[in-house]
């Protein structure tokens, strides 16, 4: 079975730092595009940023690009979400999410249960 | 950046009828690289339609999905109690993989 637990958020001030993990498990990690996704509350899905199966090509939102940093460890089954300079409209739920192949264009075939990160002083 | 408008914003309709819902693209979707997915309240979306028409693994075949281009439709053909929720579609042929704002499908 496909799990996809993420830890790490909480509440943050602005201008502050925070480092969001993924921990997945029932499927070869490896061998998947994985993204990160995130949902303002009330409001839609926004796509944030994704990583290919090896970690060699991502692409992120431009909301996001400078601030925040997808990473991975093959080796330990991990997505990582590096933000900085957080803001206020950062505030969301953010979903760790696995592409259903290896490239970057495949379409989220399963989702975790999301971590909220607000922004606030 | 490609920009997905989904209308309705909402959809009053009571079970047994048709749901028929519109994304529409700001430029063409590469490869009908368009995907569906249902999001229920306090839960994670599913995905539902992937390649504007290809239902996902154990998706009731009430759901169906068409369109090319720059437009594309997700039909409910009976609807279930369970499918009032939130739908959005996603681009996932070029990034940014937008998403739409969501049609929220609501009980009449």
């Amino acid at each position: 079975e496909v799990q996809l637990v993420e830890s790490g958020g909480g509440l943050v001030q602005p201008g502050g730092s925070l480092r969001l993990s993924c921990e997945a498990s029932g499927f070869p990690f490896s061998s998947y595009a994985m993204s990160w996704v995130r949902q303002a509350p009330g409001k839609g899905l926004e796509w944030v940023s994704i990583l290919s199966d090896s970690g060699g090509s991502t692409y992120s939102a431009d909301s996001v690009k400078g601030r925040f940093t997808i990473s991975r460890d093959n080796s330990k089954n991990t997505l990582s979400l590096q933000m900085n300079s957080l803001r206020a409209e950062d505030t969301a739920v953010y979903y760790c999410a696995k592409g259903s192949s290896d490239y970057y264009g495949s379409p989220i075939d399963y989702w975790g249960q999301g971590t909220l990160v607000t922004v606030s002083s | 950046e490609s920009v997905l408008t989904q209308s309705p914003g909402t959809l009053s309709l009571s079970p047994g009828e048709r749901a028929t819902l519109s994304c529409r693209a700001s430029q063409s979707v590469t490869s009908s690289y368009l995907a569906w997915y249902q999001q229920k309240p306090g839960q994670a979306p599913r995905l539902l339609i992937y390649g504007a028409s290809i239902r996902a693994t154990g998706i009731p075949d009430r759901f169906s999905g068409s369109g090319s281009g720059t437009d594309f439709t997700l039909t409910i053909s009976r609807l279930e109690p369970e499918d009032f929720a939130v739908y959005y579609c996603q681009q996932y042929g070029s990034s940014p993989y937008t998403f739409g704002q969501g049609t929220k499908l609501e009980i009449k």
